[in-house]
């Protein structure tokens, strides 16, 4: 069975730093793109970041860049969220997702922006006052 | 203010059909990108629902059926039921952005 599974969320100060990771089975980890995927608490989904299968391409929202680090280990099947320089507005439920591929008559290819087949439970980043 | 446009909420009765609506523009669906939809359950991850504008994961129901055109995408549901009681979100990619967009999310009650 393929599953994702967060976890490195929990309560920080603005300003501080945590990471997430996820780990994946049942799925050659390796051969797909995975992202992040945010959602504050009562709103709506927002792409974080991205990384291409080989780690050789990273993605990021404006957001975030500059201050969220994306990676993978891909002989640990996992992915991780390095997050700095927080700010309330990160607050949220932090999902991973493996990226799906397109595949056309002949061939498939993985687009780091395609559709996301498998999500992980979510894991939750909250600010202590 | 998302990229893509859903209306906020939409109802229907349980046996009738509704249409979800995803507005976009030149930058991402109508450039051509593929629109995918996800289901969110109260309380869950978002499930893929349809994927590439119109095809069906393993799993779902024809009730759900997907289409682009121009700017546009739609999700429709026909034969509502109250398990189909959920928010629903499209996303695409945006090539002015270089990044994946989803829209605002559409909240599905069945009367």
């Amino acid at each position: 069975e393929v599953q994702l599974l967060e976890s490195g969320g929990g309560l920080v100060q603005p300003g501080g730093s945590l990471r997430l990771s996820c780990a994946a089975s049942g799925f050659t980890f390796s051969n797909y793109a995975m992202s992040w995927v945010r959602q504050a608490p009562g709103e709506g989904l927002e792409w974080v970041s991205s990384i291409s299968g080989s780690s050789t391409s990273t993605y990021y929202a404006d957001s975030v860049k500059g201050r969220f680090t994306i990676s993978r280990d891909n002989s640990k099947n996992t992915l991780n969220l390095q997050l700095n320089s927080l700010s309330v507005e990160d607050t949220a439920v932090y999902y991973c997702a493996k990226v799906g591929e397109y595949c056309s008559s002949t061939s498939c290819t993985h687009y780091y922006y395609y559709y996301m087949d498998v999500w992980g439970k979510g894991t939750a980043v909250t600010f202590s006052s | 203010q998302s990229v893509l446009t859903q209306p906020p909420s939409v109802s229907g009765a349980p046996g009738q059909r509704v249409n979800i609506s995803c507005t976009g523009s030149s930058s991402n669906i109508g450039a051509g990108y593929d629109v995918h939809w996800y289901q969110q359950l109260p309380g869950t991850a978002p499930k893929l629902l349809m994927y590439g504008n119109s095809n069906r994961p393993s799993g779902v129901p024809d009730r759900f059926s997907g289409s682009k055109s121009g700017t546009s995408a739609s999700l429709a549901i026909t034969g509502l039921q109250a398990e189909d009681e959920a928010d629903y979100y499209c996303q695409s990619y945006d090539s002015s952005l270089s990044g994946v967009v989803f829209g605002g999310g559409t909240k599905l009650t069945v009367l």
